[in-house]
């Protein structure tokens, strides 16, 4: 157990819909980072937060958002959603620059 | 962009072998390289690291080199055991930033 939750596990959504993610990092880490693994992709950062702002953008679409809150759990946002965007996301915490801790993952299916 | 690269999608091995998994990075601002371990329908879990620093860096079966003049390195896995067999991702990250990239992944399987 990483210590980093997510939820929800699964989900399945009809392509046009929005849904959000959430993530609580691991007690006491102050970033928190969102990918993306499409399958037999690798791992697409997406973006990254510390302490509630925006520290570094990858790879994310202008029909995704994010945001990290005071108590400093974390959602990622997604709308308009298409069937290409089905994928794996991950969350993932730090306490320092040198090793992130991933939690499981949300399957998120688009039909 | 493909800052850090892993050639191979797959790698297969038999018990009690060497396993060596390769990376390649593009981005001379990374300064610290880490190897993460997934199993399927789980989160990458960290199994080993090193510092631009250093060349090499050991712990226990597993063991990291980096050449930092080729921007390349490798993960050793000496024996390798069928419990080892999963995907092992390669990720970088640059100096005084949390930006972390990973490779697209070797799947490792050690044959019994």
């Amino acid at each position: 157990d990483s210590g980093v939750t997510q939820t929800p596990k699964h989900l399945i959504t009809a392509t046009g819909q929005r849904v959000t993610l959430r993530c609580s990092p691991r007690s006491g880490d102050l970033s928190v980072y969102w990918y993306q693994q499409s399958l037999d992709q690798g791992l697409q950062f997406l973006i990254h937060y510390y302490n509630g702002e925006e520290r570094a953008k990858g790879n994310i679409l202008e029909r995704f958002s994010a945001q990290q809150f005071p108590d400093l759990h974390s959602e990622l946002n997604l709308s308009s959603l298409e069937l290409g965007d089905s994928a794996l996301y991950f969350c993932a915490s730090s306490g320092d620059r040198n090793t992130i801790y991933f939690g499981e993952g949300s399957w998120l299916t688009v039909v | 962009d493909q800052q850090v690269k892993q050639n191979s999608p797959s790698l297969s091995v038999q018990e009690g072998r060497i396993s060596i998994l390769n990376c390649d990075y593009t981005n001379s601002m990374f300064d610290y390289f880490l190897w993460y371990k997934k199993y399927p329908a789980e989160g990458p879990t960290f199994l080993i690291s090193i510092s631009s620093i250093k060349d090499k860096n050991e712990d226990g079966r597993f063991t990291v080199f980096l050449n930092k003049s080729a921007k390349h390195l490798s993960l050793h896995i000496v024996p390798s055991q069928p419990g080892d067999s999963a995907v092992y991702f390669c990720a970088a990250t640059p100096y005084n930033n949390n930006d972390m990239r990973f490779g697209a992944g070797t799947r490792l399987t050690v044959k019994p």
